[in-house]
């Protein structure tokens, strides 16, 4: 199993422009997580979804979407890329294990907005 | 106030060395996750916790849920150690519990 991938894995934009990163895993997960990794912050949730064809927004939601087309695939998309969203991207996806719902991370995606 | 605090932000350590990473949260929760970052690498996850104490090789959790602190402990260290740890707990929040709030991740270097 390859687990969760990303693609891109880094990515240069200029301010404006949009894009769109794929996560995908093989496991058969129920629930996916979008997340952006910052310089003394903590992971922040941007996007997540609990099933194919639904979304929920998460701490930091603006300025992004996402969509949940199929089960394995989760994108995240930038409309109009701004500098304040350069940041490391992660994606994540998640079973529910007896109420403990353990999540396997990709290996991220480094996004700069010039 | 964050609800996941983490100490010391940084460490370093000698080989060998035992260390201990402390993790605090200020809600209820039903589980405690501990993550490791290399740098420039994914993130792995550790331990998932909701009572007692876990063990996995030189590494061992434990968490007190009374007093909302948990602990990563490594004994034996070595430079293949050095990562980023990351405290998160997961806690119920408009009816789902399956989020994580994390915390800002210890910076842990041993050297040789």
């Amino acid at each position: 199993n390859a687990g969760v991938t990303q693609t891109p894995k880094f990515r240069v934009l200029k301010t404006g422009q949009s894009m769109t990163l794929l996560c995908a895993q093989d496991m058969n997960h129920e629930y996916m997580y979008w997340y952006r990794q910052d310089p003394g912050m903590g992971l922040r949730l941007i996007h997540y979804s609990v099933g194919e064809g639904t979304t929920a927004k998460g701490e930091v939601p603006d300025g992004y979407n996402v969509s949940r087309l199929k089960k394995q695939n989760f994108l995240l998309g930038l409309e109009s890329a701004a500098p304040s969203q350069t940041s490391v991207y992660f994606c994540a996806s998640s079973y529910p294990e007896q109420g403990i719902y353990e999540q396997y991370f990709g290996p991220g995606t480094r996004l700069t907005v010039t | 106030k964050n609800e996941v605090e983490q100490s010391p932000q940084n460490l370093t350590a000698q080989e060998g060395e035992f260390i201990t990473i402390n993790c605090s949260y200020s809600v209820g929760i039903s589980a405690l996750h501990w993550l490791q970052q290399h740098p420039g690498g994914g993130i792995v996850s550790l331990f998932m916790l909701s009572s007692g104490k876990k063990k996995h090789g030189r590494l061992i959790a434990t968490i007190n849920i009374q007093e909302k602190h948990s602990s990563l402990h490594i004994t034996a260290s070595h430079p293949r150690d050095s990562a980023v740890y990351i405290c998160a707990v997961r806690s119920w929040s408009g009816g789902s519990n399956y989020k994580l709030t994390f915390g800002k991740g210890t910076l842990l270097t041993v050297n040789p």
